[in-house]
C-alpha cells in the first residue's frame, strides 16, 4: 500500500468557502511538504514542516509526527487556488529531499 | 518566479531513439533532483545528486542516467527510449530541506 495516504482524491469548493487536506502515513515520517500543482504543470512549494503549525496568508498546514498526518487548511478560496495539491514526506530512513508524494487532491474553486 | 529552468519544455521521439533533458538551477543550492511524473500524475523520485554523491532509486531502468557538470546542472540522458517512458520529467533544487522544481519536460514516446 501507499506510505503516503492523501484526501480526498478530488474537491469542489464554492469561492469564499474553505475545507481541509490530509494525508495519512503509514511509516514514520519526519517532514512533510505541501505543493500546488497548477494548470501550466509547475510546482509551487507551499509549505515544508518538521513538527507543529505553518500559516501563509489563506492556507494553513500543520504535521503531527507521532499521530502520522499532515493537513492543509484552505480558507476563503480563490479562483486561482484551483488545481492539484500535493503532501510529500520524507521518512526517516531517507535522504534529505528524496520525497514521497501523495496522490494528490485536484482542486476546483468556482465563482 | 522559476530558478530552475528546464529544456525542452516538450519532446516526441519514438521507440529506442536516445533523449537528453536539461536542468539548470541559479539558487545556489547543493542537491539536485529528477522526479517522473506519470499518466495518473504520480510522482516518483528517480535520482538525486550532492557533491558527486549520486543517490538512484532502485526501480530506475538503467537505459536512465543522469550528468552533471557542476552542482548548478543536471541533466538526463534515456538511452533508449521505450513506451512506459512517457510522462513529465521534473528537476528540483534543495538546500537542505524544501524542494524547488522545475517546470517540466513532457516525453511522449511514439
Amino acid at each position: 500500500g501507499d506510505q503516503v495516504e492523501q484526501s480526498p482524491s478530488a474537491l469542489s469548493l464554492h469561492e469564499g468557502t474553505g475545507s481541509a487536506l490530509r494525508c495519512n502515513f503509514t511509516t514514520t515520517m519526519r517532514a512533510v511538504q505541501w505543493f500546488q500543482q497548477n494548470s501550466r504543470g509547475s510546482l509551487i512549494n507551499l509549505f515544508y514542516l518538521a513538527s507543529g503549525t505553518k500559516e501563509n496568508g489563506r492556507l494553513k498546514s500543520t504535521f503531527n509526527s507521532k499521530e502520522s498526518y499532515s493537513t492543509l487548511h484552505i480558507r476563503d478560496a480563490q479562483l486561482e487556488d484551483s488545481g492539484t495539491y500535493f503532501c510529500a514526506a520524507e521518512a526517516g530512513t531517507q535522504v534529505v529531499g528524496q520525497l514521497t508524494f501523495g496522490r494528490g487532491t485536484r482542486l476546483q474553486v468556482y465563482a | 518566479e522559476t530558478a530552475v529552468f528546464q529544456t525542452p519544455n516538450y519532446h516526441v521521439t519514438q521507440v529506442g531513439n536516445e533523449v537528453s533533458f536539461n536542468c539548470k538551477q541559479t539558487l545556489g543550492h547543493d542537491t539536485m533532483y529528477w522526479y517522473k511524473q506519470d499518466s495518473k500524475k504520480l510522482l516518483k523520485i528517480m535520482f538525486s545528486y550532492n557533491n558527486k554523491q549520486l543517490i538512484v532509486n532502485e526501480t530506475v531502468p538503467r537505459r536512465f542516467s543522469p550528468q552533471s557538470s557542476d552542482k548548478a546542472h543536471l541533466n538526463l540522458r534515456i538511452k533508449s527510449v521505450e513506451p512506459e517512458d512517457s510522462a513529465v520529467y521534473l528537476c528540483a533544487s534543495s538546500p537542505r530541506e524544501r524542494l524547488f522544481f522545475g517546470h517540466g519536460t513532457k516525453l511522449s514516446v511514439l
